[in-house]
Order: structure tokens, then sequence, then C-alpha cells
């Protein structure tokens, strides 16, 4: 079946370089994608969205980008720190077909101080 | 900054017990969602909920489990017969907007259930 997907199950940084976490799907019809971190006991926390018809769209110290041509999504976070530190899960929709989110398995980064 | 809340934090009980879940979304959110997450695993969706009925369910969401918004404020989900494989942790989410508006979800911090 579809399924969203990630490439790396960990990630781990420097203090301050930029990070990139991957991530695949392979639902043609999503065109809603959400970027989630989830530390250590809590539930997700929303970082960034996109919509399908953009291909970048940047945030506070994050940006996440859409290629829609190889089904691909990344987020990037400019200068890491020690906070970053956590699970982070992309997330896909196909906002006019239903509400439901369909979550990727997650990628821990781990940032080095 | 508005928080939606989850009650209890951990929840144990026994093989065939009901056990409620209780979410207190934010106050002007108009959806609402349960998530399940069983340890080590990915988040999964559950229900959404809008004007007092259900929008969505997945596979999961058998007849083993049923939401209620009994008050305005409070957001349940009911196990009616908890099975081993209940065992995870459960989210609570809410948004302002729904399909096709802004997505953002406020999660709750979360119910573990252990079923022994």
């Amino acid at each position: 079946g579809e399924s969203v997907g990630l490439h790396l199950p960990t990630l781990s940084v420097q203090e301050g370089d930029n990070s990139i976490i991957n991530c695949a799907y392979s639902n043609s019809a999503s065109d809603y994608f959400i970027w989630y971190k989830q530390e250590s006991g809590k539930g997700p926390q929303f970082i960034i969205d996109i919509r399908s018809n953009m291909d970048k769209r940047q945030g506070q110290r994050v940006t996440v980008l859409l290629n829609k041509t190889v089904k691909h999504l990344s987020l990037q976070i400019a200068a890491t720190q020690p906070g970053d530190s956590a699970v982070y899960f992309c997330a896909e929709n196909a906002l006019y077909n239903n509400n439901d989110m369909r979550f990727g398995a997650g990628t821990r980064l781990t940032v080095k101080p | 900054e508005p928080e939606v809340t989850q009650t209890p934090s951990h929840q144990v009980t026994q093989m065939g017990q009901e056990v409620i879940l209780r979410c207190v979304p934010i106050s002007n959110h108009l959806y609402f969602y349960w998530y399940r997450q069983i340890l080590g695993q990915k988040v999964e969706f559950l229900v959404s909920f809008y004007n007092n009925e259900i929008s969505e369910k997945s596979e999961i969401f058998d007849d083993q489990f049923s939401v209620e918004r009994p008050d305005g404020s409070n957001f349940t989900l009911k196990i009616r017969s908890t099975k081993l494989e209940d065992s995870a942790m459960y989210f609570c989410a809410s948004t302002a907007s729904g399909r096709g508006g802004s997505y953002e979800q406020y999660f709750g911090p979360g119910t573990r259930l252990t079923v022994t």
C-alpha cells in the first residue's frame, strides 16, 4: 500500500551545524505535508507545513523542501542547537480527501555540544 | 500559550476492562483527533471528530472504540474491552480548522495505556 517513510532512522550533528532530515512519500494524492518534532515523553509538536503547490517554505531556522517529482520531503534546520535533539516525523495528507495524517516512522536527531 | 491537556498521564488496566481516556482540547478549536503510538512505532491516526460526530476513522478504530464530547470541553476516547495490543501512548489533538484549512494540530502530552 501507499505509505510515508523516512530514509534515515538516526542523525547526529555538531552544535552549530545545519541538519537535513529526509522523508519519502508514495501517495501521489498527498497535497499537504507537515514536519513534527517529538521530544521524549511529549506529544508531537508542529514545526512547519507545506502544500503541494509550493516547493519551499521557510520558518524560523527551518526550511521544508518538497520535490513532487520524486516524492521527497526534507527538513533543514539551520545552526542546530542541543534543544533540537528529538525525533522528527513527516506526515502527509490528501487534504481534500480526508482529515487523517499519515506519519512516517521518525528520525532521531542528536545534537552534540 | 493554549495547550491540549490529557488525563490520566498513565493508566494501567487489566485485559477486558473498559478504559476512558480524557482530553481537553484548545477552547476555540473545532476539530478533534485521537492518535496512538505503540512503543517504538509510528504515530497512527485513529479518529477525527467534528460537529459532534466522527468525520473519519482508521481501520484501527473498530467497534471496541468510541469517542464522545460530553460537555463541550472534554473529548474522550473509550475502549470497551481492552486487549494487550491496545497498550500504547494515546495522543489527543485539536485544530482550529480542518479540511482545506490550516492543519496546525496541537497535540496533548499523551496518556500511556498499559494493559496487563
